[in-house]
């Protein structure tokens, strides 16, 4: 699902340092989604946002802020990165009807040193 | 607990095997099923639904027993190609925010 993009796509920083992780996408889906994945846990949900005034936090939000820009852009920030940040980071959408799953864009690999 | 669970594997097969993969969740009340196919570094991309009435699509059959809360794939036929990760999704209401992912079973087909 080429629609859904993420910039960068790897990305080395070092602790204390303010990044920025962004998600784009063509698909014109209201529903997006901020996720991390690491090894052995299951994608975890980080903020949410239904809509470009709808701000929602996820199960682990601490250390992370997000910006919904326009319908099709959604920003997350790390402040103040740590080494625990380090993650595999996932942006996706979903069209909101019922049933519907999360369409995935390709991924973020952020490493904290 | 986890809401999701999985065997984590790894499932080592030959070509041409038949394996199953569960998954139990624990919220009884969830909607939505999913299996989703994650190969490394990349992202997940759906394999199929999940059916009440199970469901199947070409190899891959996908079953869902809501008595007792599992989900099951079986894959017949095993291609070399199949290797990857298969991740549990399970949507308890129905928004898309409250997807629960399970932390995936990692099958490698050998020839």
């Amino acid at each position: 699902d080429a629609d859904v993009t993420q910039t960068p796509r790897n990305r080395i920083t070092k602790t204390g340092k303010r990044i920025m992780l962004e998600c784009s996408q063509t698909k014109g889906h209201d529903r997006m989604y901020w996720y991390r994945q690491d090894p052995g846990l299951g994608l975890r949900l980080i903020y949410y946002s239904f809509d470009v005034k709808d701000i929602n936090k996820g199960e682990i939000s601490d250390g992370y802020s997000v910006s919904r820009q326009a319908q099709a852009k959604f920003s997350l920030s790390l402040e103040s990165a740590i080494p625990n940040q380090t993650a595999l980071y996932f942006c996706a959408t979903n069209p909101g009807t019922s049933g519907s799953r999360q369409f995935f864009g390709p991924g973020t690999r952020l490493t904290v040193l | 607990r986890k809401e999701v669970e999985q065997d984590p594997g790894p499932f080592n097969v030959p070509e041409g095997a038949t394996v199953a993969f569960n998954c139990t969740y624990s919220n009884s009340a969830s909607q939505s099923f999913f299996w989703y196919r994650q190969d490394c570094r990349k992202e997940p991309k759906l394999l199929m639904s999940v059916y009440s009435s199970g469901n199947e699509d070409g190899r891959f059959t996908a079953q869902l027993n809501r008595a007792s809360q599992y989900i099951s794939l079986l894959i017949r036929d095993s291609k070399l190609s199949d290797s990857a990760t298969y991740l549990c999704v399970v949507n308890t209401n129905g928004r898309g925010n409250d997807m629960r992912f399970g932390a995936g079973t990692r099958l490698t087909v050998k020839p």
